[in-house]
């Protein structure tokens, strides 16, 4: 299965962008990228997925390298309750990798 | 729309005893999956279902057994509790199993075995 790599922690302050990395050297033509993000004490909780173009929704943006070998999540303006671990993960487009598992992911921390 | 909805939020057990953690999603999603987290690392799958009588293996199933006898429920049960299975379980649902797909992911049980 691809797998994805990312630092263990960021900092970044509140009202100021975020990028989160992720690197995905092996990643195949078919898998979809996902981040999702853990709040303390609860679920994760889908953020925004993309193939090859960049995409943007209502909590993210997400900008995918041209060779799709990495990705970055872009928060336009932190907030105190965006502190959370986030992770990058590739789904296959058909499935493949259903026995998915998700990493540690990166913790950010969001300083008032 | 509730989501995916995991029962009991919390739950002590003994060693040797055994428990179902219930799983139920209202979004009529095909495809369900458990995952476990263990302290400060990410979550192993460790069943999941592309629909009701269809289950497979993810991670790490051992000391687990799933069944799915509706689109709705996707219940886990640990026949005899150990302490490493101490964790919190996570239950989530897809409409596909492809990468177009979200997963949805409830909010989990946090098991303690003593």
């Amino acid at each position: 299965d691809a797998k994805t790599t990312q630092p263990n922690s960021m900092e970044s302050n509140e009202e100021e962008p975020v990028h989160l990395p992720c690197n995905h050297s092996t990643i195949s033509g078919t898998d979809y990228i996902h981040w999702y993000r853990q709040l303390p004490s609860q679920g994760p909780e889908y953020v925004i997925h993309g193939l090859t173009s960049n995409v943007n929704n209502r909590m993210a943006s997400l900008a995918i390298a041209e060779d799709r070998k990495s990705s970055t999540l872009i928060l336009h303006r932190a907030t105190l309750r965006d502190a959370a671990v986030y992770y990058c993960i590739l789904r296959d487009q058909i499935g493949a990798n259903s026995k998915l598992t998700f990493g540690k992911g990166i913790t950010l921390s969001v300083r008032p | 729309n509730a989501g995916v909805t995991q029962t009991p939020k919390f739950r002590i057990l003994k060693i040797g005893q055994s428990m179902t953690l219930q799983c139920t999603q209202d979004m009529n999603h095909n495809y369900m999956y458990w995952y476990r987290q263990d302290p400060g690392m990410g979550l192993k799958l460790i069943y999941y279902s592309v629909g009701a009588g269809i289950t497979d293996k993810g991670e790490v199933p051992n000391g687990y057994n799933v069944s799915r006898s509706t689109t709705e429920d996707f219940p886990l049960r640990l026949e005899l509790a150990a302490p490493s299975q101490t964790s919190v379980y996570f239950c989530a649902s897809s409409y596909s199993i492809g990468g177009q797909s979200p997963l949805h992911f409830g909010n989990g049980t946090r098991l303690t075995v003593t």
